[in-house]
């Protein structure tokens, strides 16, 4: 299975955009790119996915690079409601394939 | 619209004690999993299931049964509790539809074993 890579964890300040990388150099063509958070004491949710084009919804946006070997998760203002652990998962497109989930980014926001 | 929910919330279980733990979804998902998260952890998947009638192994199953006799219910049962299955578990669901696949998560059942 493709395996992704994200730093154990971020920190930034309140108000200022956060821009959290992904790397999945073993990424298939069939495989699309999911951001899941998880706030404290919560099961996670969902964030945003996209599998070539870059995306935007209203919790953030998602940058992949030309050769999807990497990709980047954009939260352009973050707030205090933000800190969470983000992960980075690919998806085959069946989508009968259970999500396997690392250990994620564990992001501070600094008032 | 509930979404996924779990009981019980918390349970304290002694060791070689059986319990089961609850899962329901009423997004007529056909999609259902469990996930086990450990302090600092990630989250390690149990048991999945595509639909009723149909369960298969996750990363971590061993200690742990699981069932599909209905599209809404996914219940985990620990025989035989130990220690090492003190966590956080999380149930999940999801419609597998192409890529979209987005997982719906319960809001977790943290389950100490002593």
């Amino acid at each position: 299975d493709a395996k992704t890579t994200q730093p154990n964890s971020m920190e930034s300040n309140e108000e200022e955009p956060v821009h959290l990388p992904c790397n999945h150099s073993t990424i298939s063509g069939t495989d699309y790119i999911h951001w899941y958070r998880q706030l404290p004491s919560q099961g996670p949710e969902y964030v945003i996915h996209g599998l070539t084009s870059n995306v935007n919804n209203r919790m953030a946006s998602l940058a992949i690079a030309e050769d999807r070997k990497s990709s980047t998760l954009i939260l352009h203002r973050a707030t205090l409601r933000d800190a969470a652990v983000y992960y980075c998962i690919l998806s085959p497109f069946s989508g009968n394939t259970p999500l396997v989930f690392g250990k994620g980014t564990r992001l501070s926001v600094i008032a | 619209n509930a979404g996924v929910t779990q009981t019980p919330k918390f349970q304290v279980l002694k060791t070689g004690q059986s319990m089961t733990l609850q899962c329901a979804q009423d997004m007529n998902h056909e999609y259902m999993s469990w996930y086990r998260q450990d302090p600092g952890m990630g989250l390690r998947l149990i048991h999945y299931s595509v639909g009723a009638g149909i369960t298969d192994q996750g990363e971590v199953p061993n200690g742990y049964n699981v069932s599909r006799s209905t599209t809404e219910d996914f219940p985990l049962r620990l025989l035989s509790a130990a220690p090492s299955q003190t966590s956080v578990y999380f149930c999940a669901s999801s419609s597998p539809i192409s890529h979209r696949n987005t997982i719906y998560f319960g809001e977790g059942s943290w389950l100490t074993v002593v």
